[in-house]
């Protein structure tokens, strides 16, 4: 099965810009979501890319994409204390059935 | 467009009692998930429903859970007796379809089994 994994966590001050990174292993995902997580919330979709992208730009949201090394990240610009969450990357397979996995996700820390 | 709709919030029980949570996905979604969170981990699959029938329950303890979606929109997950290693977040979750869309999370049930 599929096997995500992330750092468990991330600091950054107010302002600076944040990395969020993951590995994969299922070469065959085609969707890969990124998901936040608050405090005694549901996960909340961010934003996601298909595998043929390399990159894509949503506001202060930049996703990048490795297909050969499996590596996916996610940058936060001008990091907010708002951004204080738990992040988790999600690979999916387009027409199939498979759920989602989910890693252990990247609790962020914004500092002010 | 309303989102997905869990109750309860949160739900404490002694171990060998029995709890039930209950949802309601995006009107139009077929697919619903149940997922459990444990402290500090990620969601995992407990359950998978296509309208009403079951897709994946590979991950599902049959011995003390049971879910069901019989009209192909509300779900109730149940356990019956619960364990205290069963204390977690019960997440239910919907899509438009399987692969092809994101999930759509509910704010999940909280469950303290002591």
């Amino acid at each position: 099965g599929e096997d995500v994994e992330q750092s468990l966590f991330l600091s950054v001050r107010e302002g600076d810009s944040s990395v969020i990174n993951c590995t994969y292993t299922d070469s065959s995902s085609t969707y890969l979501y990124w998901y936040k997580q608050e405090p005694g919330a549901g996960l909340q979709l961010l934003t996601y890319i298909f595998s043929n992208m390399d990159m894509k730009q949503d506001q202060r949201l930049t996703v990048l994409l490795n297909k050969k090394d499996k590596h996916l990240s996610l940058r936060i610009a001008d990091t907010q204390t708002g951004d204080s969450a738990i992040y988790f990357c999600a690979p999916g397979v387009s027409g199939s059935a498979r759920q989602l996995t989910f890693g252990s996700g990247t609790q962020l820390t914004v500092l002010p | 467009e309303a989102g997905v709709a869990q109750s309860p919030r949160y739900k404490i029980i002694e171990k060998r009692q029995s709890v039930a949570f209950w949802c309601n996905p995006i009107s139009g979604h077929a697919t619903l998930y149940w997922y459990q969170q444990i402290l500090g981990q990620g969601p995992k699959l407990l359950i998978q429903f296509q309208n009403n029938g079951v897709v994946d329950d590979s991950q599902l303890p049959k011995d003390r859970f049971s879910a069901e979606r019989l009209k192909g929109v509300d779900s109730t997950l149940k356990i019956q007796p619960a364990k205290l290693e069963d204390s977690a977040v019960y997440l239910c979750a919907s899509s438009f379809g399987p692969g092809d869309s994101p999930l759509h999370f509910g704010n999940g049930t909280r469950l303290t089994v002591t």
